[in-house]
C-alpha cells in the first residue's frame, strides 16, 4: 500500500502570500491530521479532519484553514503569509477518527514552506 | 491538560550500549503514549504505542517502552544501539476527555540520538 503522500515537498514563498499545500491518505483511511515542526515549537497539532468535517482543531490562528475531500484528501491553506509560518508541515492519516485516542497515525514526509 | 516532557534534547550512545530516552507525561486522563522516530527529511514513524493492554510494549526495530503509572513515565529503550538508530525521538501523549469527545495528541520537544562507532 502507498503511504501518504505531500505535495509540493518544498515550497518558497514571500510574506503576505498565501499557499495550498496536499496531502494523499493512506488508501482506505478517512483521517487526515494536519502538524507544523519548527525547531522552537516542535510539533504542534493544527487540525483533524475525517468524513470532509474538522473534527478538532489546535490553537492557530484564522489564517490556518484546511478541507478535506469526499476521496479524503485534504487541503491545508495559510494566507497572509508570515515569516513565522516558515516550518515542515506534516499531514498524518488513520483509518478512523484519530479523536479516539489509540488510533496510530501514519505520517507523510512533510512540505517544507520558507517564507521570505 | 496534557503535557509531554522529554529530558534530554541530545543523547550520545556508543554503538552495542543501552539506549534510553526520557519521557515522562502528564494527563488528567488515562492516556495513549507513542514513540516516533524521524529521521532527516522524512516525516514520523510510529515505533510503539500504549494502549493500556500491557504496560511493557515492545515496538519495530527491537525497541520497547515501559508505562509506568506511578511514576507518569513512559521511557524507551533498546539493548544494543546500531548506527542507524541515529535519529530523532518524539514521544506523544494523546488522551480522550469525556464529555468534549475529542482528543488531542501532544508531543516533546524531541530528543536527538546520536551513536559513536
Amino acid at each position: 500500500k502507498a503511504g501518504v503522500t505531500q505535495t509540493p515537498r518544498y515550497l518558497i514563498k514571500t510574506r503576505g502570500q498565501q499557499v495550498t499545500l496536499s496531502c494523499s491518505p493512506i488508501s482506505g483511511h478517512r483521517s487526515v491530521s494536519w502538524y507544523q515542526q519548527t525547531p522552537g515549537q516542535g510539533l504542534q497539532f493544527l487540525f483533524e479532519y475525517f468524513s470532509e468535517t474538522q473534527r478538532n482543531k489546535g490553537n492557530f490562528p484564522g489564517r490556518f484553514s484546511g478541507r478535506q475531500f469526499s476521496n479524503s484528501r485534504s487541503e491545508m491553506n495559510v494566507s497572509t503569509l508570515e515569516l513565522g509560518d516558515s516550518a515542515l508541515y506534516l499531514c498524518a492519516s488513520s483509518p478512523l477518527f484519530a479523536g479516539g485516542g489509540q488510533e496510530t497515525q501514519y505520517f507523510g514526509p512533510g512540505t517544507r514552506l520558507l517564507v521570505l | 491538560a496534557q503535557s509531554v516532557t522529554q529530558l534530554g534534547s541530545h543523547v550520545s550512545v556508543s554503538e552495542g550500549a543501552l539506549v534510553l530516552l526520557r519521557c515522562n507525561y502528564s494527563s488528567s486522563v488515562p492516556p495513549y503514549l507513542f514513540w516516533y522516530v524521524q529521521y532527516p527529511n522524512q516525516g514520523l514513524q510510529l515505533l510503539l504505542k500504549y494502549t493500556s493492554a500491557a504496560t511493557l510494549v515492545k515496538g519495530i526495530n527491537g525497541f520497547e517502552a515501559e508505562f509506568k503509572k506511578s511514576e507518569t513515565s513512559f521511557h524507551l529503550t533498546k539493548p544494543s544501539a546500531h548506527m542507524s538508530d541515529a535519529a530523532e525521538y518524539f514521544c506523544a501523549v494523546s488522551a480522550i476527555f469525556t464529555g468534549a469527545g475529542s482528543y488531542q495528541l501532544t508531543f516533546g520537544k524531541g530528543t536527538k540520538l546520536s551513536v559513536i562507532p
